[in-house]
């Protein structure tokens, strides 16, 4: 099952541009995390946001989260070629065993041009 | 620090085969995990394990055993290869309850 769910899937925007992606998840949560991934490799964590915060900045990053709505969103201000990439959301949706599983969500995949 | 290695990168199995997926990280991390990535879908937990001889089943775990002997290793086996199993495999470790650092992946194909 996936808890987060992004939106949109695809986005393509010019340098300069800013780019936001959403996501929604279905349980409650301790934090929520972004990861960003290039094509063909592994995921790299940008932000980590938790449960009693509602805005975090990081560089060009700005993520919200509204606990209310069970939502969270990422913008990348500025963007430029280099942020090409697929983006995706993670929950941890399950605590067992002393672990904090995390869930992800399907990504978007957001291409900037020069 | 390498982080957290994964070998091989590419791999092709027959169906039926078994193969181990190496995984390592010189971070001391006490918490790792085992993801799939399918086309178009996030990553799903196949199996994790929060210290040196605890391990529990994910999201996604028949097919697959793990094994923690050392803090540092976190072998993946698979018990007999299925074309299901075709899909890229990561491999993280996290210090905690937060953010988890990932390897480069393992793209695996059976046919």
């Amino acid at each position: 099952s996936q808890q987060g769910e992004e939106d949109p899937q695809a986005l393509s925007i010019q340098e300069g541009e800013n780019a936001t992606m959403n996501c929604s998840y279905k349980t409650s949560i301790n934090n929520l995390q972004w990861y960003r991934q290039n094509s063909g490799r592994g995921l790299v964590h940008l932000i980590l946001i938790r449960s009693n915060e509602r805005e975090k900045h990081s560089g060009r990053l700005r993520v919200t989260l509204d606990t209310s709505k069970k939502s969270s969103s990422l913008l990348i201000t500025a963007s430029r070629a280099a942020d090409t990439a697929s983006y995706f959301c993670a929950t941890d949706a399950e605590f067992s065993g002393g672990y904090n599983k995390l869930i992800f969500g399907a990504g978007t995949r957001l291409a900037v041009h020069p | 620090n390498a982080g957290v290695t994964q070998t091989p990168k590419f791999q092709v199995l027959k169906t039926g085969q078994s193969m181990t997926l190496q995984c390592a990280q010189d971070m001391n991390h006490e918490y790792m995990s085992w993801y799939r990535q399918d086309p178009g879908m996030g990553l799903r937990l196949i199996h994790y394990s929060v210290g040196a001889g605890i391990t529990d089943q994910g999201e996604v775990p028949n097919g697959y055993n793990v094994s923690r002997s050392t803090t540092e290793d976190f072998p993946l086996r698979l018990l007999s290869a299925a074309p299901s199993q075709t899909s890229v495999y990561f491999c993280a470790s996290s210090p905690g309850q937060g953010r988890q650092y990932f390897g480069p992946g393992t793209r695996l194909t059976v046919t």
